[in-house]
């Protein structure tokens, strides 16, 4: 079946510095991939998505590739803010058994002053 | 204008008791879902709605059911709860079953069963 992988965290950065999580997928077909945040207390949104290979979602400062060769799609940002401490979660769809996502284990992230 | 509304957002309730969440969306979607989110914040889809048409997680115990009234509702009814059914419910929606399209989530309904 399909699954998706990312690093566990909690990632814990200065603010300012680089942002890498690392999300890997196997599915049947050609997923859509996506990037999902869910601050404390709230509901998940989306933060970027992908729909075919070598599409570059981005948002907010946020990038993420969907690279069909290597099965993933890595989310970075090269400054962090503080106000961008959460939940990630990397997430894939083939549009297959009612379109239903796959979610991936989600990456806490921590910046810090 | 909240675009996907859950009710209610707490629920504490005793082992054994049947109750529903529901869940309404404004954006005009065809699609709606249900997802449970654990204690180690791992989300899993229990059920897709679209037109009448229900796919089901197979995971999921059948004293779960989903009831749709109309297009802009899916409510989440569980029979005989248990313990182990603590955990933050979401619902979201999506235009279609397009596999491309962004579903949209509500702000979860915390259910604690003592």
């Amino acid at each position: 079946g399909d699954s998706v992988t990312q690093m566990e965290g909690p990632v814990t950065l200065s603010e300012e510095a680089f942002l890498t999580i690392n999300c890997t997928y196997t599915a049947t077909g050609y997923p859509s991939l996506f990037w999902y945040v869910q601050y404390p207390g709230e509901g998940l949104q989306l933060l970027l998505k992908a729909t075919k290979a070598d599409d570059k979602g981005s948002n907010k400062g946020f990038e993420a590739t969907y690279r069909k060769e290597t099965t993933s799609f890595h989310l970075e940002k090269g400054s962090v803010q503080v106000s961008d401490s959460a939940v990630y979660f990397c997430a894939l769809s083939t549009g297959n058994a009612g379109n239903m996502l796959t979610f991936g284990g989600g990456t806490r992230l921590m910046v810090k002053p | 204008d909240t675009a996907v509304s859950q009710t209610p957002k707490y629920l504490v309730t005793q082992m054994g008791n049947d109750k529903s969440i529901k869940c309404e969306q404004n954006l005009g979607h065809d699609t709606m879902y249900w997802y449970k989110q654990d204690s180690k914040k791992f989300l899993k889809i229990m059920f897709s709605y679209n037109n009448k048409e229900l796919i089901i997680n197979e995971t999921v115990p059948n004293r779960f059911s989903p009831k749709s009234p109309d297009k802009a509702h899916l409510n989440l009814h569980i029979n005989s709860l248990e313990l182990g059914d603590s955990a933050v419910y979401f619902c979201a929606s999506s235009p279609n079953f397009d596999g491309k399209e962004t579903q949209y989530f509500g702000p979860g309904t915390r259910l604690l069963v003592l």
